[in-house]
């Protein structure tokens, strides 16, 4: 079965230092992954994807992920936190060959940045 | 460029009644995906409609129902509504149904069933 595993709750970060949001994944093939953020009232927005090609995927307000195949991980990293970037982050996966279209997601990470 | 629209904000109904939850996809999209969001969990994917018929579903009962119109707009229908139907759902719609395609989502509804 698809599943997604984002092992932290919660992550407090100083405000400048770096920081990293975990996300691990079991799916049947080739995945394609996503990251989300979702603000207090306010929806859903995409940050980044992996696809395919490079581990390295950079996205959004400065955002960036790295794919690790073998350890099956696509953690979310900023190497600077704002304290603006305190939010809900969600990680998400399909199967590749997942006839049914089926998006899984994270149970969500809260982020809080503190100045 | 216009981005996706959910109505109602909120909704509240009792027990067994049928609720109907209505969204505007982004314009040039074609693909809608529908999703429940209990509090504190992430989404749950309900189904997903592409060129009006239903081309994915998850593990939802079938008095979930959908539809999706020839302008791509999509309403949800829940039948028969259970109290732990109370959730936030969320509307997406994205360029294609290719499962590498980011999806654009709604403000959402909360709907609350008493």
């Amino acid at each position: 079965a698809q599943s997604v595993a984002q092992p932290e709750d919660q992550v407090n970060v100083a405000e400048g230092n770096p920081l990293t949001v975990k996300c691990t994944y079991s799916v049947s093939g080739n995945p394609y992954l996503f990251w989300y953020v979702q603000y207090p009232n306010r929806g859903l927005q995409f940050l980044l994807k992996y696809i395919t090609g490079d581990n390295l995927v950079k996205g959004s307000y400065g955002f960036e992920a790295e794919f690790n195949k073998s350890q099956t991980s696509f953690h979310l990293k900023k190497p600077s936190a704002l304290v603006s970037d305190s939010a809900l982050y969600f990680c998400a996966v399909r199967a590749s060959m997942d006839s049914n279209y089926q998006l899984i997601w994270g149970a969500g990470t809260k982020l809080i940045i503190k100045p | 460029e216009t981005g996706v629209t959910q109505s109602p904000t909120h909704l509240i109904k009792t027990r067994g009644q049928q609720v109907t939850l209505r969204c505007s996809s982004q314009s040039g999209h074609n693909t809608v995906s529908w999703y429940q969001q209990a509090l504190g969990q992430g989404p749950q994917f309900i189904f997903q409609y592409y060129r009006e018929e239903e081309n994915g579903r998850g593990n939802f009962p079938p008095r979930f129902s959908g539809l999706q119109f020839p302008n791509y707009s999509s309403e949800l229908n829940v039948n028969a509504l259970e109290l732990d139907d109370s959730a936030l759902y969320l509307c997406a719609s994205s360029l294609s149904h290719s499962s590498y395609n980011e999806q654009f989502f709604g403000p959402g509804t909360r709907l609350t069933v008493l």
